[in-house]
């Protein structure tokens, strides 16, 4: 079956820093991955979408990579805040593309 | 951008009762939800997927009879927790969708379900 796996459960950096999670797939390599933030008590928010053809994708101080080779995405988060604490997610389509999977998360804590 | 509500956004009941819960895009039209269960420290897992007037489709191991989904409009999709029981105290989350998993879900901010 398809997994999705996040092997870090936390992170620490310092402000300033760049920070860099880990997205690991199984099996087939999805159409797409999507990264998600959620705060605690909150439900997520999408942050970005990266497709099989994409090789990086930006946004602000956001970067994904999708590595096909290596069944891997990395989300990075350039000139890190404080604000930027929260865990993040990425999620995968199903294999009969009718839903998202979701790994457990990354938990980033940004220290000033 | 789109804009997805619960309500309640916490509510606790006694074991043996049963609670609704709503999910509602604000400011788009959904034809599928995805209602989520999430645990302290784990990841979201799919409950079921909800369509604008059809039955739901409920995942591996959901029991479709306690939870009961109804997706009447296309901007409205409830979860009932029938004959709560203490072990269905969990983070229920919606999300909703303008063009199916192929796009970006937006979701609710969750309601904490406790059973006492």
């Amino acid at each position: 079956s398809q997994k999705i796996e996040q092997n870090s459960e936390a992170l620490n950096i310092q402000e300033g820093k760049t920070a860099t999670l880990t997205c690991n797939y199984t099996n087939y390599s999805p159409a797409y991955l999507q990264w998600y933030r959620q705060d605690p008590g909150r439900g997520p928010v999408f942050l970005l979408l990266i497709r099989e053809n994409e090789k990086e994708k930006r946004k602000e101080r956001l970067k994904v990579t999708f590595d096909t080779t290596l069944k891997q995405s990395l989300f990075h988060i350039t000139a890190s805040q404080p604000a930027d604490s929260a865990t993040y997610l990425c999620a995968r389509q199903n294999q009969a593309g009718t839903a998202l999977i979701f790994g457990k998360g990354t938990t980033l804590s940004v220290s000033s | 951008g789109a804009v997805v509500s619960q309500h309640p956004s916490w509510v606790i009941c006694k074991s043996g009762t049963s609670v609704k819960i709503e999910c509602r895009s604000l400011d788009f039209q959904a034809t599928t939800m995805f209602w989520y269960r999430q645990f302290p420290k784990q990841s979201l897992m799919l409950m079921a997927t909800s369509n604008e007037g059809s039955k739901a489709t409920y995942e591996q191991g959901v029991e479709k009879d306690k939870f009961l989904i109804n997706h009447a409009s296309l901007t409205l999709s409830t979860l009932t927790v029938t004959s709560a029981h203490p072990e269905d105290s969990s983070f229920y989350i919606c999300s909703a969708s303008v063009g199916g998993v192929s796009y970006e879900q937006y979701f609710g901010p969750g309601t904490r379900l406790t059973v006492t």
